[in-house]
């Protein structure tokens, strides 16, 4: 069964760092491009991190540009997203999505930045 | 303020048709496929269509999806109350070097 299954969210404090993962199974990472989706309280779904499927090129949006770090571990078939310098506005239920047309999506996991 | 932009809602009644527009620019829509998700939220959003107007497998024919110049547009025909969500448009930037998503759609079934 092809399934994307996050997890890592939390509380943390504004200018701490957490690190999310998204399991995959049912089909290999290493032969789609893999994406970040975050939608924070009461507002759209916001693209925030592509990785392409050889894994050369990274994409960010400039709202995490510099803060934010998509990869991947093959021997695992997961994704990961590291935040750093967390910001009250990274509040939001992150996604991960598989292929450029996000054909398949996770469930999410929520990452809550409050002092 | 999203780069495509979306009437923030949308309604009928059942049986009707309703349509959602998408409006971008020479840099997204202009040059690249379009998508649309259905979206309930705390929940995984779906795709509902690909490359302009492609369905995915197990995506009713009620869905259908067009595109012209900067400009996309979801139909929804024989309306349903299980098709009330939010609905996004999204696509590539080439300015932004990113995917960009629409602000999403609510649509109502009244």
């Amino acid at each position: 069964q092809v399934q994307l299954v996050e997890s890592g969210g939390g509380v943390v404090q504004p200018g701490r760092s957490l690190r999310l993962s998204c399991a995959a199974s049912g089909f290999l990472l290493t032969d789609y491009s893999l994406h970040w989706v975050r939608q924070a309280p009461g507002k759209g779904l916001e693209w925030v991190a592509g990785l392409s499927k050889d894994a050369e090129n990274e994409y960010y949006a400039d709202s995490v540009r510099g803060r934010l770090t998509i990869s991947r571990d093959r021997s695992k078939n997961t994704l990961y997203l590291q935040m750093n310098s967390l910001r009250l506005g990274d509040t939001a239920l992150y996604y991960c999505a598989r292929d450029w047309v996000m054909d398949v999506w996770g469930q999410g996991t929520t990452v809550t930045v409050s002092s | 303020q999203s780069v495509l932009t979306q009437p923030p809602s949308a309604s009928g009644t059942p049986g009707q048709r309703v349509t959602i527009s998408c409006s971008g620019s020479r840099s997204n829509i202009g040059g690249n496929a379009v998508n649309w998700y259905q979206h309930l939220p705390g929940t995984a959003p779906k795709l509902l269509i690909y490359n302009n107007y492609q369905r995915p497998s197990g995506v009713p024919d009620r869905f259908s999806a067009s595109k012209s110049g900067t400009s996309a547009s979801l139909a929804i025909s024989g309306l349903q109350s299980e098709d009330e969500a939010d609905y996004y448009c999204a696509t590539w930037d080439d300015r932004l070097n990113g995917r960009v998503f629409g602000g999403g759609t609510k649509l109502t079934v009244l």
